[in-house]
């Protein structure tokens, strides 16, 4: 059971526009930025996403952020076959004193 | 640029014992803080643990608080992961990542160590 809420799974077709949801509490998500990762199969997590909405060097801005209270999402515009990938919430919670992350969302491109 | 790369991993009995490396290159690896986070096979991410840029915090899941041992040497560019009475449940991948100064954003990551622990 992660401490971070998302849906397991999310699908669109390409060019669509989908959203990812990332549920928390007060200690991470209420207190603290979001960040985003993507796990492309077969390969290490990459950040995506930080700050709730600030995107790193590289990363396309079809991808964008947005945090409020203690929730996040994720939101991919234009979506692309490439994005098939699983996705990941995190935030620092100030209780557990760690970092803690979501269960993961699998997105696939019909 | 800025590349990590673990080492260590490998088959090991229940109850047994096991040290990773993760070589850093391409940053200043003395000023920021690092990370140890798994994944068991075909399940999400786990955080481990954390060090701060000079050993003076460190802070641990936890599932493996009193068993595992995050340390660092900023000489040699490297971190640590001590791990002791491996549980079948320790199973996964294991990366390090380095952190951007902003708490719990992991801005790097190495490909990862796989440990097994068998029964």
């Amino acid at each position: 059971q992660s401490v971070l809420t998302q849906p397991p799974s999310a699908s669109g077709t390409p060019g669509q526009r989908v959203t990812i949801s990332c549920s928390g509490s007060s200690s991470n998500i209420g207190s603290n930025t979001v960040n985003w990762y993507q796990q492309l199969p077969g390969a290490a997590p990459k950040l995506l996403i930080y700050s709730n909405d600030q995107r790193p060097s590289g990363v396309p801005d079809r991808f964008s952020g947005s945090k409020s209270g203690t929730s996040a999402s994720l939101a991919i515009s234009g979506l692309q076959s490439e994005d098939e990938s699983d996705y990941y919430c995190a935030a620092w919670d100030g209780s557990l004193n760690g970092v803690v992350f979501g269960g993961g969302t699998k997105l696939t491109v019909l | 640029q800025v590349q990590l790369v673990e080492s260590g991993g490998g088959v090991v009995q229940s109850g047994g014992s096991l040290r990773l490396s993760c070589a850093a290159s391409g940053f200043r690896f003395s000023r920021d803080g690092m990370h140890w986070v798994r994944q068991a096979p075909g399940k999400g991410l786990e955080w481990v643990t954390f060090i701060r840029h000079d050993g003076s915090n460190r802070y641990y899941a936890d599932s493996v608080k009193g068993r595992f041992s995050i340390s660092r040497d900023n000489s040699k560019n490297t971190l640590y992961l001590q791990m002791n009475s491996l549980r079948a449940e320790d199973t996964a991948v294991y990366y390090c990542a380095k952190s951007s100064q902003l708490p719990g954003a992991l801005d790097y990551w190495g490909q990862g160590t796989l440990v097994t622990v068998s029964a």
